[in-house]
């Protein structure tokens, strides 16, 4: 089993601040995707990352792919209350028709 | 299109009880998927289908019985519902063939065992 490790588990900040996400694997993924759920719903996908290095933007969101296949971060930039909510990296594998999900971030923005 | 349905929106069972958590999605999708999520462990993989007739068991298999007759279809079977089943589970879709296996996710079930 691919292992996701995602931190911090929790964050609360004001509405405004800059906040950055992690998600680290001892393992290589093909691709990397970050999904955001709120409570009561599913998992809604944000962005996928293919390639090594590769940064994507989706306003205020920005994503990017460690270099190595093995990690990414999730920038927000000026964070806004409508950004609260589980934030869930799940990796996919070569030739293995599975996605691994790591355990979330929680956030948490406070107007 | 209605993406992925999920009946029904709560259950409450009691221990030894069977029931079927039905899935359906119509974005002609091959590749369907159920998770069970719960509280600090995450999204877990139980079962999933690479298209009608084919399954296969993912992370927690165990307690859970699929099948795929159809694209559009993909029931959960809880064979006798055990307290440790309770949990909130997910039905997902996504195309097979894509390197990337984006999925979209039903609402979810929440299920309680008693």
């Amino acid at each position: 089993t691919q292992l996701l490790e995602q931190s911090p588990q929790f964050l609360s900040i004001q509405e405004g601040e800059n906040l950055t996400v992690y998600c680290n694997s001892s393992s290589v993924f093909s691709s990397l995707q970050w999904y955001r759920q709120e409570p009561g719903e599913g998992p809604v996908l944000l962005v996928t990352v293919v390639t090594g290095g590769e940064v994507k933007k989706l306003k205020r969101l920005t994503f990017q792919f460690g270099d190595a296949r093995k990690d990414s971060s999730l920038h927000i930039t000026a964070a806004q209350p409508g950004d609260t909510g589980l934030y869930l990296c799940a990796g996919a594998d070569y030739g293995n028709n599975r996605l691994a999900f790591g355990k979330g971030n929680q956030v948490v923005v406070i107007p | 299109n209605a993406g992925v349905t999920q009946t029904p929106k709560f259950q409450v069972l009691k221990t030894g009880q069977s029931m079927t958590l039905q899935c359906a999605q119509d974005m002609n999708h091959e590749y369907m998927s159920w998770y069970r999520q719960d509280p600090g462990m995450g999204l877990r993989l139980i079962h999933y289908s690479v298209g009608a007739g084919i399954t296969d068991q993912g992370e927690v298999p165990n307690g859970y019985n699929v099948s795929r007759s159809t694209t559009e279809d993909f029931p959960l079977r809880l064979l006798s519902a055990a307290p440790s089943q309770t949990s909130v589970y997910f039905c997902a879709s996504s195309l097979t063939g894509t390197s990337s296996y984006e999925q979209y996710f039903g609402p979810g079930t929440r299920l309680t065992v008693t």
